[in-house]
């Protein structure tokens, strides 16, 4: 158990389907990532949440939408996907920059299917 | 902005060989280096890392690196590998002050071979 749990494990969803993903972590941090891994692909930095503000966006499609409730809670809303969406999808943690930078928590990803 | 390169996409050994796995960052501040490994179908875990104070630092299962500030690099070496070892390994850098925000490399997959 890493202390980022991830949930599902895998999913496969039709292009026209709404699902969600969820990230939940009992470390204390402050902050929540969500990145893509696509085969062969780097990995791609999503959404960023800071105390439940989301401070980056990198130019993310309007098909996913995130949902940062509380500071323990990082949901990733999806609908309208594509077959190209298909990766497997991290969540992060951490505490924040300063002194105490330990990097961040991931967990185990959930492998997304679109089909 | 930090950014990092990691040449090698794949590197191949054969089991008990040693192993370097090279890292270059650029930053125009100090920073904080890391390395991490992602086994298959699995999230990516804290291998080690630099923050301050020595420059090689060592993980629990053989694997070091040394922080190189001249030649802005961080490799990761092991004297024997064991096929247990094969996985995708990942260097990443951030700023030391501020807000934290990791920037990854692209990735060195270890193939460990009999």
């Amino acid at each position: 158990e890493t202390g980022v749990t991830q949930t599902p494990r895998h999913l496969v969803m039709g292009m026209t389907n709404k699902k969600s993903l969820k990230c939940e972590q009992h470390l204390g941090h402050n902050a929540m990532y969500w990145y893509k891994q696509s085969a062969k692909k780097p990995l791609e930095l999503m959404f960023v949440y800071n105390f439940k503000e989301q401070t980056e966006n990198n130019s993310v499609p309007s098909r996913f939408s995130p949902e940062c409730p509380n500071s323990s809670h990082l949901f990733l809303h999806l609908h309208t996907l594509q077959p190209e969406d298909s990766a497997l999808y991290l969540c992060a943690s951490s505490q924040g920059g300063g002194a105490n930078n330990y990097g961040y928590t991931f967990g185990s990803g959930t492998r997304l299917t679109v089909v | 902005a930090q950014s990092v390169t990691q040449l090698d996409s794949q590197v191949p050994v054969f089991e008990e060989a040693p192993v370097e796995l090279r890292c270059n960052y650029s930053s125009s501040v100090s920073v904080y280096l890391f390395w991490y490994v992602q086994y298959p179908n699995q999230g990516l875990q804290l291998l080690l890392k630099y923050l301050s104070g020595s420059t090689l630092v060592e993980s629990i299962n053989g694997f070091e690196a040394e922080f190189n500030k001249s030649q802005t690099s961080f490799h990761l070496r092991k004297p024997s590998v064991h096929i247990s070892d094969t996985a995708e390994y990942f260097c990443a850098v951030s700023e030391n002050t501020g807000f934290q925000k990791l920037v990854f490399g692209t990735g060195t997959r270890l193939l460990v071979s009999p």
